[in-house]
């Protein structure tokens, strides 16, 4: 059964500092893996989705890297701002014969502060 | 709409009751999932939906818990005979075509069984 691990579960770093989300899994055969974005009472918005055969995809100050065959994946925020105060989530998506759907890390609660 | 939108946002039931909950997909997304989220967790599929057919029900914990997509459009989850660990936040997802493209998430309704 495919798990995925977010370390770590909570981090606080003061505005303008760089930081890296970490995100694992346990089975590498997997379609792709997407990044979210969650704000308190909201849904997810997605973020980023790398491909298996991609290695990162690259959006404004996030950049999201991916090592299938040591399952692993890490988020990059450059030029932390408060407003970027929320928890993310990884998700991997893996085939299940019929369909395929999204298998969630715990995520990690990022605070930002001025 | 320009997202997904699901109804009611926040529910609460007495324990036996039935409850049914709306998630209205992009116009147009041919896949359509369901997630449930308990606090402090990341989300955690229950089934999924290719226009109508339901081709992956895997996830839903218990007969008690029914989704139906009639018209390859809106879906509802219903829920018999609500139990207090009922109690979470469920998601509703679409994505344009294949269950492997990028998923969009609704605002989620927030069930509590008393």
């Amino acid at each position: 059964k495919q798990e995925v691990t977010q370390i770590p579960a909570a981090l606080s770093v003061p505005e303008g500092e760089n930081l890296v989300l970490n995100c694992s899994f346990t089975d590498s055969a997997i379609y792709n893996l997407q990044w979210f974005r969650q704000d308190p009472g909201k849904g997810l918005t997605s973020l980023l989705l790398i491909q298996s055969s991609q290695r990162e995809q690259t959006s404004g100050r996030l950049n999201a890297s991916l090592d299938k065959s040591s399952g692993r994946s890490t988020l990059y925020i450059a030029a932390s701002q408060p407003g970027d105060s929320a928890t993310y989530l990884c998700a991997v998506i893996v085939n299940t014969g019929t369909a395929s759907k999204l298998t969630f890390g715990t995520g990690t609660r990022l605070q930002v502060t001025l | 709409g320009a997202g997904v939108s699901q109804s009611p946002r926040y529910k609460v039931a007495k324990r036996g009751q039935d409850v049914a909950l709306r998630c209205d997909p992009i116009s147009g997304h041919v896949s359509l999932f369901w997630y449930q989220q308990a606090l402090g967790q990341g989300p955690e599929f229950l089934t999924y939906f290719q226009n109508e057919a339901q081709l992956d029900k895997s996830g839903l914990p218990s007969d008690r818990f029914f989704a139906e997509r009639p018209e390859g459009s809106v879906s509802t989850l219903k829920i018999q005979r609500t139990q207090q660990e009922d109690s979470a936040v469920y998601l509703c997802a679409s994505s344009l075509a294949t269950s492997r493209g990028t998923q969009y998430f609704g605002p989620g309704t927030r069930l509590l069984v008393l």
